[in-house]
């Protein structure tokens, strides 16, 4: 059973306006969450996290937003732009894990001129 | 700059033969991983290790096997590789306790198996 899910394969936004990523779990003991963005063809590259003591986190044009009673994050992207096209995984991890990153299915980004 | 070094960005391989795909660390991280990413899957952890000597099976081991004989270097083998095992293949490090920081990723093997 998926812990952490992307449900939306893909996403099409124009440039300029918000692109919003929505990633749902399902283990209460996350306490730590992480966006990933891909490129085809290289590995996955860190962009943003957030702490469980927080419900939001900022860092220029990303923001992560957490509901833990939902258990719902969200990444905003504000102005979309066309290098943002990629591929965004949201990962969990639980305060007792030394090493191990559950991860989504990933959602495909894409920017439209 | 740290780095994680994929040995082979692209490989094509014949069913049949036995496929070696390393990967090197150069920022002394106890924990490597090794994920296959596959549409509409996300990325499924294959192994992964703590410490040299040891690995762990992840989601995925059927098919694979791991060596680490040394801290920097993670090695994935494909002991008879098989069509279903067409991929990327993605190796990441991390530091001990340090699921907070996340993971270094490399830039990914791609291979395809004939």
């Amino acid at each position: 059973d998926q812990q952490v899910k992307q449900n939306s394969p893909s996403l099409s936004v124009q440039e300029g306006r918000i692109s919003i990523l929505n990633c749902d779990y399902t283990n209460s003991m996350f306490d730590y969450f992480l966006w990933y963005k891909k490129y085809p063809a290289e590995g996955p590259t860190f962009l943003i996290s957030i702490s469980s003591i927080k419900d939001k986190n900022e860092d220029g044009r990303f923001t992560v937003f957490l509901n833990k009673s939902a258990k719902h994050l969200s990444l905003h992207i504000v102005p979309s732009q066309p290098g943002d096209s990629a591929v965004y995984f949201c990962a969990a991890s639980e305060a007792d894990s030394n090493y191990q990153l559950i991860w989504g299915a990933g959602t495909k980004l894409i920017i439209k001129p | 700059d740290v780095k994680v070094t994929q040995s082979s960005r692209y490989l094509v391989k014949r069913t049949g033969e036995k496929v070696f795909l390393e990967c090197v660390q150069d920022m002394d991280h106890e924990n490597m991983f090794w994920y296959r990413q596959d549409p509409g899957l996300g990325l499924r952890l294959i192994y992964f290790s703590y410490d040299v000597k040891m690995k762990e099976k992840g989601d995925i081991p059927e098919g694979y096997s791991v060596s680490r004989e040394k801290k920097e270097r993670f090695s994935l083998i494909l002991e008879s590789a098989s069509t279903n095992q067409t991929s990327m293949y993605l190796c990441a490090s991390s530091s001990l306790g340090s699921s907070r920081i996340g993971y270094t990723f490399g830039s990914g093997t791609r291979l395809t198996v004939v």
